[in-house]
């Protein structure tokens, strides 16, 4: 079975809204990733954040991890109406190579 | 950096035949590359991990001898579909990973297969 679970399964927000992604998991992990994928296209990698982490940022991405909870929340400050895709957290199993990803959120940016 | 192209972008097939993809890294050299199959409005799910030049190792519930996978360098691998079936139609993506990118994978721009 999967191991992240994304929550809420679709967002749909107003241009300049902050729009925020939870995913949770259910084993140990070494680093979780989220990646954003445009409808019918393939997955481009937004950020990693490691297991010793507890947040990262980069640009308008802000990323959180609580270990304590089995927990990442992904925040997309001042949303653009290209920022409409769906967005999936993966985790690796500890010296694994290989991602779980969850189910994905959907976000519709509305101009 | 890190590019993964597929090829081809959208292949419509009948019951029966086979259908090869193609994963090639671009700019780097691919030690792994993963194979995914995607149902619409759904997740990624992992087929199989293949390193260059070893057997891939299949996940659970998938057919190795259904899909075969060649990873014969270290920028290119093989997703074959045999005797493809319409409940074989779905989006493959591919990624890969190289020594000098670690943990993360960069991913192909997928492939839509169609069983007829």
């Amino acid at each position: 079975s999967q191991q992240g679970e994304e929550d809420p399964q679709a967002l749909s927000i107003q241009e300049g809204e902050n729009a925020t992604m939870n995913c949770s998991y259910k084993t140990s992990i070494n680093n979780l990733q989220w990646y954003r994928q445009n409808s019918g296209r393939g997955l481009v990698h937004l950020i990693l954040i490691r297991s010793n982490e507890r947040e990262k940022h980069s640009g308008r991405l802000r990323v959180t991890l609580d270990t304590s909870k089995k927990s990442s929340s992904l925040l997309i400050t001042a949303s653009r109406a290209a920022d409409t895709a769906s967005y999936f957290c993966a985790t690796d199993d500890w010296g694994s190579e290989k991602l779980v990803f969850g189910k994905g959120t959907k976000l519709t940016v509305n101009p | 950096g890190a590019v993964v192209s597929q090829h081809p972008s959208r292949v419509i097939c009948k019951s029966g035949t086979s259908v090869k993809i193609e994963c090639r890294s671009l700019d780097f050299q691919a030690t792994t590359m993963f194979w995914y199959r995607q149902f619409p409005k759904q997740s990624l799910m992992l087929m199989a991990t293949s390193n260059e030049g070893s057997k891939a190792t299949y996940e659970q519930g998938v057919e190795k001898d259904k899909f075969l996978i060649n990873h014969a360098s270290l920028t290119l691998s093989t997703l074959t579909v045999t005797s493809a079936h319409p409940e074989d139609s779905s989006f493959y993506i591919c990624s890969a990973t190289g020594p000098s990118l670690t943990y993360e994978q960069y991913f192909g721009p997928g492939t839509r297969l169609t069983v007829t």
